[in-house]
């Protein structure tokens, strides 16, 4: 089990917008900031969003990043094929003293 | 262009070590916080070691403190994760990661087999 908490799979037509969630404590999202990644099949990792909502250069601003309380989101508008990957959630977690990972959401375009 | 050159990955027997190394490039290397994280075959992404710039501050996830350490030096660019008493459930890709924030450049991974 992940300490972060994220839904397995979600899905979407071409255009449409989805929302991507992560749930935590208050060890961890409640007060600290959350970063998303986007890991696309063969490959690395890439930085969505850092600081809640902050998009590295490059990032269209089709992902958006938010926070309340103790849990997150990653919104993506304007849905395309390319954007059939696995996103994940990552947070410092105060009680651990470690980086922490949502267990990833797979996104399938329909 | 930030580079993240990895070697070192490789089959190794439960019990053994292994020494995973990252050469960065493109980037003053000596301001950047740096990790390694990992993906078992199948699962999700895991956060393993952290060290920071001057090496002074390392953390480490709880299933590996006591058996890898993770080291940098900073004259060569470089980045190591020395692990030992390594079991199956090491088995993942290893990847090099630069932060500040974490995972603002990621290397190509180094695929780490444990197994008899």
């Amino acid at each position: 089990q992940s300490v972060l908490t994220q839904s397995p799979s979600a899905s979407g037509t071409p255009g449409q917008r989805v929302t991507i969630s992560c749930s935590g404590s208050s060890s961890n999202i409640g007060t600290r900031h959350v970063n998303w990644y986007q890991h696309l099949p063969a490959t690395t990792p890439k930085l969505l969003v850092y600081d809640n909502n902050q998009r590295p250069s490059g990032v269209p601003d089709r992902f958006s990043g938010s926070k309340s309380g103790t849990s997150a989101s990653l919104a993506i508008s304007g849905l395309q094929s390319e954007d059939e990957a696995d996103y994940y959630c990552a947070a410092w977690d105060d009680s651990l003293n470690g980086w922490v990972f949502g267990g990833g959401t797979k996104l399938s375009v329909l | 262009e930030v580079q993240l050159v990895l070697s070192g990955g490789g089959l190794v027997q439960p019990g053994g070590s292994l020494r995973l190394s990252c050469v960065a490039s493109g980037f003053t290397f000596n301001t950047s916080w740096m990790h390694w994280v990992r993906q078992a075959p199948g699962k999700g992404l895991e956060w393993v070691a952290h060290i920071k710039q001057d090496g002074s501050d390392r953390k480490y996830v709880d299933s590996v403190r006591g058996r890898f350490t993770i080291s940098r030096d900073n004259a060569k660019n470089s980045l190591y994760l020395q692990m030992n008493s390594l079991r199956a459930d090491d088995t993942a890709v290893y990847y090099c990661v630069k932060g500040s924030p974490l995972g603002s450049h990621w290397g190509q991974g180094a695929l780490v087999t444990v197994s008899s």
